[in-house]
């Protein structure tokens, strides 16, 4: 029973650098998210999908790209890193459009910039 | 923009103690509440509401939720040190899962 599932749990880059988050969940989900947690900031949505191909932006959405070609997947892509997004990174999903049921969360990817 | 301010931000107090944790919000086409209890890592979730004045129970939490004025509070009955975590409130509106910054409840032994 993974759930959701985040690789990697850490992350170190340079300034400038590029990389992607990966995200996966074999529970058939139509609905996922990105979000970072940041001290005294509580959760903030970047990215989100409702379904296979379809994505749209969140509350933060500049400096990450993300796609969304299979149900399981939903990758985040830091194409040029910056000190700004040193955080801790959260994939969530949930069944549907999350009004009727939780959203589950992955154990977090903490990124660190320098 | 929707919006979820939790009260108090911090909040310590002895094992034994009943607290209550405050959730306001304003968010288009509210579709649900849900609380979530964050430890070291990833939220769990606890409870979802949706309808006022329905109160959701398990165990030694209860929360509630008053669509009219537009807030939810989380009630934790005989705290225990196993309590101590950031408690955040969410709520669901126009397809989006938007959180509030979290109450952190420290319990001392």
């Amino acid at each position: 029973n993974a759930g959701v599932t985040q690789t990697p749990k850490f992350q170190v880059l340079k300034t400038g650098q590029s990389m992607t988050l990966q995200c996966a969940q074999d529970m058939n989900h139509e609905y996922m998210s990105w979000y970072r947690q940041d001290p005294g900031m509580g959760l903030r949505l970047i990215h989100y999908s409702v379904g296979a191909g379809i994505t749209d932006q969140g509350e933060v959405p500049n400096g990450y790209n993300v796609s969304r070609s299979t149900t399981e997947d939903f990758p985040l892509r830091l194409l040029s890193a910056a000190p700004s997004q040193t955080s801790v990174y959260f994939c969530a999903s949930s069944y549907s459009i999350p009004m009727n049921t939780e959203a589950f969360f992955g154990q977090g990817t903490r990124l660190t910039v320098v | 923009e929707d919006k979820v301010v939790q009260s108090p931000l911090s909040l310590v107090v002895h094992e034994g103690d009943t607290v209550t944790l405050n959730c306001s919000y304003e968010v288009t086409n509210f579709r649900s509440l849900l609380w979530y209890k964050q430890e070291k890592k990833a939220p769990t979730f606890l409870f979802m509401l949706t309808s006022s004045g329905i109160e959701k129970k398990s165990g030694r939490l209860s929360s509630i939720l008053d669509k009219k004025e537009l807030f939810s509070i989380l009630n934790i009955t005989a705290t225990q040190t196993g309590d101590s975590a950031v408690y955040l409130c969410a709520v669901v509106g126009n397809e989006k899962l938007t959180f509030g910054t979290g109450t952190r409840l420290t319990i001392i032994p």
